[in-house]
């Protein structure tokens, strides 16, 4: 099983909500990954999980809240977001250190505007 | 810090013809290198990867590339392109091949086949 599944697809939100993205794989990866992508950009990394500790965060601002409660899940759990902040939100997995031949696995993406 | 520079933002092909889409890198370290392609609406699949050994990479869908260190580059290359071959194509460079590791991404090229 190679698959990183993102929920929900598509999520609108306006800009008072409080709301989550979640992801999910399988594949005993211990490296998760969030990118936020704008239209006709390439990803962006936000942060990046390993062994269920934050490892990076690309000072993204603190309304982007991440998670990972194991090794299987992350969550980005979102509040008092902008219209700028709309994107399509993307999920990653990957093996880590010790795995020379290590790529990044993505799910299929969250589709989030805000209202 | 290492970077990406993808040329062209569009390249326009007629079916059955062959494709190159040019990447170029600069790092300060031994580098690792990446093909994504992303279809309409969806997430980010991996084409092929360079981390070492034979210069000459073979990835899926008939795509291979290959990496030049005396040009820095890693062009993508397809010998007869398909109607299915309509997506966008990111170069990304990684300057360590271990997990948890940030992946930058060049801007992309959009490959439109024309029937």
């Amino acid at each position: 099983d190679t698959e990183v599944t993102q929920t929900p697809k598509h999520l609108v939100m306006g800009m008072t909500n409080k709301k989550s993205l979640k992801c999910e794989q399988h594949m005993g990866h211990r490296a998760m990954y969030w990118y936020k992508q704008k239209a006709k950009k390439p990803p962006e990394l936000m942060f990046v999980y390993s062994y269920e500790k934050l490892s990076i965060n690309e000072s993204v601002p603190s309304r982007f809240s991440p998670e990972c409660p194991n090794s299987s899940l992350l969550n980005l759990h979102l509040h008092a977001l902008q219209p700028e902040d709309s994107a399509l939100y993307l999920c990653a997995s990957s093996q880590v250190s010790g795995t020379i031949g290590y790529e990044q696995y993505f799910g299929p993406g969250t589709r989030l505007t805000v209202t | 810090a290492q970077s990406v520079t993808q040329l062209d933002s569009q390249v326009p092909v007629f079916e059955e013809a062959p494709v190159e889409l040019r990447c170029n890198y600069s790092s300060s370290v031994s580098v690792y290198l990446f093909w994504y392609v992303q279809y309409p609406n969806q997430g980010l699949q991996l084409l092929l990867k360079y981390l070492s050994g034979s210069t000459l990479v073979k990835g899926i869908n008939g795509f291979e590339a290959e990496f030049n260190k005396s040009q820095t580059s890693f062009h993508l290359r397809k010998p007869s392109v398909h109607i299915s071959d309509t997506a966008e194509y990111f170069c990304a460079v990684s300057d360590r091949g271990f997990g948890n590791e940030k992946l930058t991404f060049g801007t992309g090229t959009r490959l439109t086949i024309i029937p």
